[in-house]
């Protein structure tokens, strides 16, 4: 079955930098695009950008762009997110999952899901 | 704020009907684009619920349905049972924001 495991939690200080893995299985990983979602404590789910597998083109939320980096590995099925100049407001848990579907007016969904990794900025 | 309005909260007995609205704008759901449904469990992964407005992956029960209307879209949750207690959010593309894919703010169903 398709499964999308993600690294372990993180602890990092604020202006520091955070590198989660999502590594995948069960599907050809080059044939479906990866997104990364955020959910900070108490609140709700933050779409941050995708990237496709297949060719590294990708796609950053607007209020992440500049100092959020998402790569893959083709020989391990895996995708990668780096977050850089880490704020306390960057405190939450870090999913991956896999998009699907899309068309003109069909926005892509995202099944299935990281179990996710849980990201402190502390001092 | 999120881009996509649910109420915070409902609640309903077991066996009972409610439903979960998600209420957009001109620039996301009233611009035609569809609502996908997903449900969270506390302390799990969201996992996908209802697709393309009104479409069960499988192994969703038919208990859930979806619908589109407006700028609007509910999930409808029919025979409740404890299980379904979690929190629901709904997803869907924004095209006044650079192309982006926004979510609704969660809503927390509990039963009763």
């Amino acid at each position: 079955q398709v499964q999308l495991v993600q690294s372990g939690a993180e602890v990092k200080k604020p202006g520091a930098s955070v590198k989660v893995s999502c590594k995948t299985s069960g599907y050809t990983f080059t044939n479906y695009a990866l997104s990364w979602v955020r959910q900070a404590p108490g609140q709700g789910l933050e779409w941050m950008g995708w990237i496709s597998p297949y060719n590294g083109n990708t796609n950053y939320a607007q209020k992440f762009q500049g100092r959020f980096t998402m790569i893959t590995d083709t020989s391990t099925n895996t995708a990668y997110m780096e977050l850089r100049s880490l704020r306390s407001d960057d405190t939450a848990v870090y999913y991956c999952a896999r998009v699907l579907g899309g068309g003109t007016l069909t926005p892509n969904w995202f099944d299935p899901w990281g179990q996710g990794t849980r990201v402190t900025v502390s001092s | 704020q999120s881009v996509l309005t649910q109420s915070p909260s409902v609640s309903g007995a077991p066996g009972q009907r409610v439903t979960i609205s998600c209420t957009g704008s001109t620039s996301n759901i009233g611009a035609g684009y569809d609502v996908h449904w997903y449900q969270q469990i506390p302390g799990t992964a969201p996992k996908l619920l209802i697709y393309g407005n009104n479409n069960r992956p499988s192994g969703v029960p038919d208990r859930f349905s979806g619908s589109k209307s407006g700028t609007s879209a509910s999930l409808a949750i029919t025979g409740l049972q404890a299980e379904d207690e979690a929190d629901y959010y709904c997803q869907s593309y924004d095209r006044s924001l650079s192309g982006s894919w926004v979510f609704g703010g969660g809503t927390k169903l509990t039963v009763l």
